[in-house]
């Protein structure tokens, strides 16, 4: 299994749409977890830390499986400026302060 | 706000070239990392350090090095500059994560896109 795997995208939503994106990793003992995004030609941003029990942040929800080494990102009612690519984000084995960036899934959300 | 700051947008330099990208984070980050991002192949890491002249090499280090003479500054060197080096260069920084074990939130320079000729 890679360190950190995503689906491969693109996914093209129209506005108003629900979309999830899903994540897995390879580490077990994994602590950190991440989702960036990345806008086109831009540095990847934070969008949030994803917590145990799972969290909320507005029309964002993350959710982690612990048992299944699995993430996922939730949107609901998309936005056009939810466009961009989304990087899910792990810990690196053995090695403190060190991140595995997954090579992202595009979203492009269309009128 | 955090703010890391890559000295250049964009940089045009010549086969053999030695090449030197600048990075300043203001927020006195132990961690700093040089990552290069590719078309399909995501964010690569280079170079890392956790302290000031301190280095460790990361996945993609062959042809680079780095120098961190003070906290706030890391720097990537290209000793000779080589077609196939030719991509987006990002530096991040992070705060040392808790009990120094779990990883931080790294914040992101604006990227230097680098095109050797």
């Amino acid at each position: 299994r890679k360190e950190v795997e995503q689906d491969p995208g693109p996914f093209n939503v129209p506005e108003g749409a629900t979309v999830a994106f899903n994540c897995t990793y390879s580490n077990s003992a994994s602590q950190s977890f991440f989702w960036y995004r990345q806008d086109c030609r831009k540095e990847p941003k934070l969008l949030m830390s994803v917590y145990s029990s799972g969290n909320e942040d507005g029309r964002f929800t993350a959710q982690l499986n612990r048992a299944s080494q699995y993430i996922s990102l939730l949107i609901r009612d998309s936005k056009l400026s939810d466009s961009a690519t989304y990087l899910c984000v792990v810990n690196r084995r053995g090695s403190q302060g060190n991140l595995i960036f997954g090579k992202g899934t595009k979203l492009s959300v269309k009128p | 706000d955090v703010k890391v700051t890559q000295s250049s947008r964009y940089l045009v330099k010549r086969t053999g070239e030695k090449v030197f990208l600048e990075c300043v984070q203001d927020m006195d980050h132990e961690n700093m990392f040089w990552y290069r991002q590719d078309p399909g192949l995501g964010l690569r890491l280079i170079y890392f350090s956790y302290d000031v002249k301190m280095k460790e090499k990361g996945d993609i280090p062959e042809g680079y090095s780095v120098s961190r003479e003070k906290k706030e500054r890391f720097s990537l060197i290209l000793e000779s500059a080589s077609t196939n080096q030719t991509s987006m260069y990002l530096c991040a920084s992070s705060p040392l994560g808790l009990a120094g074990r779990v990883a931080n939130i790294q914040y992101f320079g604006a990227g230097t896109r680098l095109s050797v000729l």
